[in-house]
C-alpha cells in the first residue's frame, strides 16, 4: 500500500459545487500539508497540519478549507469550487528531513 | 528560506553521470539542501539533503561547496527513469517549522538514449 493514499484521482466538477478531497497516510507522522500544482509549475501550499488539533495556512489558502480529521486523514475542501482552481493537488506527510507525497488529485472545474 | 536558481532544463546520455547545479548564494549558516524530484505528474519524490558535507545515498550524491553558496546533485548512471524534473530547496529545519516546501522552476532533465 502507498504512504500516502489520495482520493479521488481525478475529478470533473461544476463551478459553484463543493468538493472535497481527501488524503490518509500510513507513515505514523504528525504532519500533513496541501499542496497545489499549475501547469509548468511547482507546488504551492495550501494548507498544513503539525497535529489533529493544529490547522495553518499556506500560500495559496483562500477559496480553500481542511479538516484534520485523525493523525493519519487530512481532507481538502473547495466550498464553491471556480475554474481557476483547476490544478493537480498533492498531499504530503513528513517527518523533520523528508516529506511523502501522494499521487495527486486531478481536479477539472468546468 | 534562500532562494535556489536552478538551469531550466538538461539532457543527460543514458548510463552517464548527470550533474545538477544549484545556485543559493544567500543560504544562511542554518539552512539545509534538499533535493526532491517529480517524475511526470506523479507526487515530488525526496532524493537527498545536506548541511555542509557531502552526502550519499542509494539514489545520489550531494555535493555542497564549502561556502555552501552552490550544491550539485549527482546521479551516478542515470537511466531513462530517471528523466523528471529536479528541485533543489533551501529552508531551516526546526520542528515548530514542521516541513514547509518551497518549490520553484526546477531543472527538467531529459535522459536521452
Amino acid at each position: 500500500d502507498a504512504d500516502v493514499t489520495q482520493t479521488p484521482r481525478n475529478r470533473i466538477t461544476k463551478t459553484g459545487k463543493r468538493i472535497m478531497l481527501e488524503c490518509s497516510q500510513t507513515k505514523g507522522h504528525d504532519r500533513m500539508y496541501w499542496y497545489r500544482q499549475d501547469p509548468g509549475l511547482g507546488l504551492r501550499l495550501i494548507y498544513y497540519s503539525f497535529d489533529v488539533k493544529d490547522i495553518n495556512k499556506g500560500e495559496i489558502s483562500d477559496g480553500y478549507s481542511v479538516s484534520r480529521q485523525a493523525q493519519a486523514k487530512f481532507s481538502l475542501s473547495l466550498e464553491s469550487a471556480i475554474p481557476n482552481q483547476t490544478a493537480l493537488y498533492f498531499c504530503a506527510t513528513s517527518d523533520l528531513h523528508e516529506a511523502f507525497f501522494g499521487q495527486g488529485t486531478r481536479l477539472t472545474v468546468v | 528560506d534562500a532562494k535556489t536558481t536552478q538551469p531550466p532544463s538538461m539532457d543527460c546520455a543514458e548510463g552517464r553521470a548527470a550533474n545538477l547545479p544549484c545556485n543559493h548564494s544567500t543560504i544562511s549558516g542554518n539552512e539545509y539542501v534538499y533535493w526532491y524530484r517529480q517524475i511526470h505528474s506523479q507526487g515530488p519524490q525526496y532524493i537527498i539533503h545536506g548541511l555542509k558535507n557531502n552526502e550519499t545515498n542509494e539514489m545520489a550524491s550531494l555535493i555542497i561547496t564549502e561556502d555552501r553558496k552552490s550544491s550539485t546533485l549527482i546521479l551516478p548512471h542515470a537511466t531513462l527513469r530517471d528523466t523528471a524534473v529536479y528541485y533543489c530547496i533551501v529552508r531551516v529545519v526546526f520542528k515548530a517549522a514542521g516541513n514547509k516546501l518551497t518549490f520553484g522552476g526546477g531543472t527538467r532533465v531529459l535522459v536521452k538514449p
